[in-house]
């Protein structure tokens, strides 16, 4: 079937240190990949996506690139921020009913930077 | 810009009410989305639609209803709520198209409390 795996958190740095989130996926198909970040008190808002092999998303600093020899997309940032300390969701989007895509979710790491 | 409305951040509740939680984006978008997240589970789809007045079933509809009577609109219903459906509940939309690659775009959030 199609899932997601994400490392376990919480993930504890300190600021300015360099940030890797580890996603891979089982899916069938060519999925659209995502990752999503939730700060306290609020909804998920889209971080970055990848919708094809050795593409690679990138945003506020962070970057993830679609390898599909490994099923992976991991989440990496040079240089992290006090606030960036949210909780991050990695996701693939599979086709429903050819009316769009349906995603599938991680189970979410936090990460807590410190200064 | 991309708005998504959730008419509650904090709803209380009790066993065996009827509740409803309702959602409105302002994008014109043609599917829109129920999930719940609980703490190590991620997000799980309730149930989405992808026109008016159609829905489908996610994962975990068990306990639950919707409807939507207009393309803005789409309420979650939970017919007789129970202590394990305490959770936060969120709405996404998204443009349809058969395309994997369009994002979901998320309300901040309803805490429902079932006591």
């Amino acid at each position: 079937g199609n899932s997601v795996t994400q490392m376990e958190g919480p993930v504890t740095l300190s600021e300015e240190a360099f940030l890797t989130i580890n996603c891979t996926y089982t899916a069938t198909g060519y999925p659209s990949l995502f990752w999503y970040v939730q700060y306290p008190g609020e909804g998920l808002q889209l971080l970055l996506k990848a919708t094809k092999a050795d593409d690679k998303g990138s945003n506020k600093g962070f970057e993830a690139t679609y390898r599909k020899e490994t099923t992976s997309f991991h989440l990496e940032k040079g240089s992290v921020q006090v606030s960036d300390s949210a909780v991050y969701f990695c996701a693939l989007s599979i086709p429903i009913y050819n009316q769009g895509g349906k995603l599938i979710f991680g189970q979410g790491t936090e990460l807590s930077v410190k200064p | 810009d991309v708005k998504v409305t959730q008419s509650s951040r904090y709803l209380v509740k009790r066993t065996g009410e009827k509740v409803f939680l309702e959602c409105v984006q302002d994008m014109d978008h043609e599917n829109m989305f129920w999930y719940r997240q609980d703490p190590g589970l991620g997000l799980r789809l309730i149930y989405f639609s992808y026109d008016v007045k159609m829905k489908e079933k996610g994962d975990i509809p068990e306990g639950y209803s919707v409807s939507r009577e207009k393309k803005e609109r789409f309420s979650l219903i939970l017919e007789s709520a129970s202590t394990n459906q305490t959770s936060m509940y969120l709405c996404a939309s998204s443009l349809r198209g058969g395309q994997l690659r369009q994002p979901q775009h998320f309300g901040d959030g309803t805490r429902l409390s079932i006591l």
